[in-house]
């Protein structure tokens, strides 16, 4: 099983409402990323949880607001978001476990968020 | 920080053609990986070709090819015999080694292969 799997793969919320993306992966993968992208741009990296441990925050807004349960989920929670917030979220994964980390990140299809 | 640079918005080749799309990053650094992915309409992003800094001999991965070049910090991708399916826009990243390093892309280039 290679694959990154991500729900829901489109989500429209309004500004005062509360929602979640969700990311799972079963290949052992040690490190977990939000990544969010906009339309022609390149990804942005939100957050990174490595061993279930917030490793890394891109200074990312209050509003969203990442979990780790275990080290094959990861979600990202979403409440009084701007319309600017629209974008493709990308959840990836890294680093096999037994063995060395090659760098590779695998990437799941995204979440399309719609904020109006 | 490092930075990864793509001059080529965009690029276009025919099919069964060979294209190289150039990339160049910025690193003080000696350990890293430097990828290729390439992200068609269906938006997800796929791994094309990776390769390890500490390596001199260039990755190859069938059609796709790389030529490192580090002392210039240069990572070009050569794709040859263009297939319609390889149009995407596609990106250079860059990354340290490590189990939770940050992966940095380039602004990427969009290829589209014509008949």
């Amino acid at each position: 099983d290679t694959e990154v799997t991500q729900t829901p793969k489109h989500l429209v919320m309004g500004m005062t409402n509360k929602k979640s993306l969700k990311c799972e992966q079963h290949m052992g993968h040690r490190a977990m990323y939000w990544y969010k992208q906009k339309a022609k741009k390149p990804p942005e990296l939100m957050f990174v949880y490595s061993y279930e441990k917030l490793s890394i925050n891109e200074s990312v807004p209050s509003r969203f607001s990442p979990e780790c349960p275990n080290s094959s989920l990861l979600n990202l929670h979403l409440h009084a978001l701007q319309p600017e917030d629209s974008a493709l979220y990308l959840c990836a994964s890294s680093g096999r476990s037994p063995g060395p980390a090659t760098g590779e990140l695998f990437f799941g299809e995204g979440s399309r968020l719609t904020v109006l | 920080a490092q930075t990864v640079t793509q001059s080529q918005p965009e690029m276009s080749v025919q099919e069964a053609e060979t294209v190289t799309l150039s990339c160049t990053y910025d690193t003080s650094e000696n350990n890293y990986y430097l990828f290729w992915y390439k992200q068609p309409p269906s938006r997800q992003m796929i791994l094309v070709i990776r390769q390890e800094a500490y390596k001199q001999q260039n990755a190859t991965e069938n059609r796709f090819s790389v030529n490192f070049q580090k002392a210039a910090k240069s990572f070009s991708l050569k794709i040859s015999d263009s297939q319609l399916g390889d149009t995407a826009m596609y990106f250079c990243a860059f990354m340290y080694t490590g189990t939770a390093s940050k992966l940095t892309f380039g602004t990427g280039t969009r290829l589209q292969v014509t008949l």
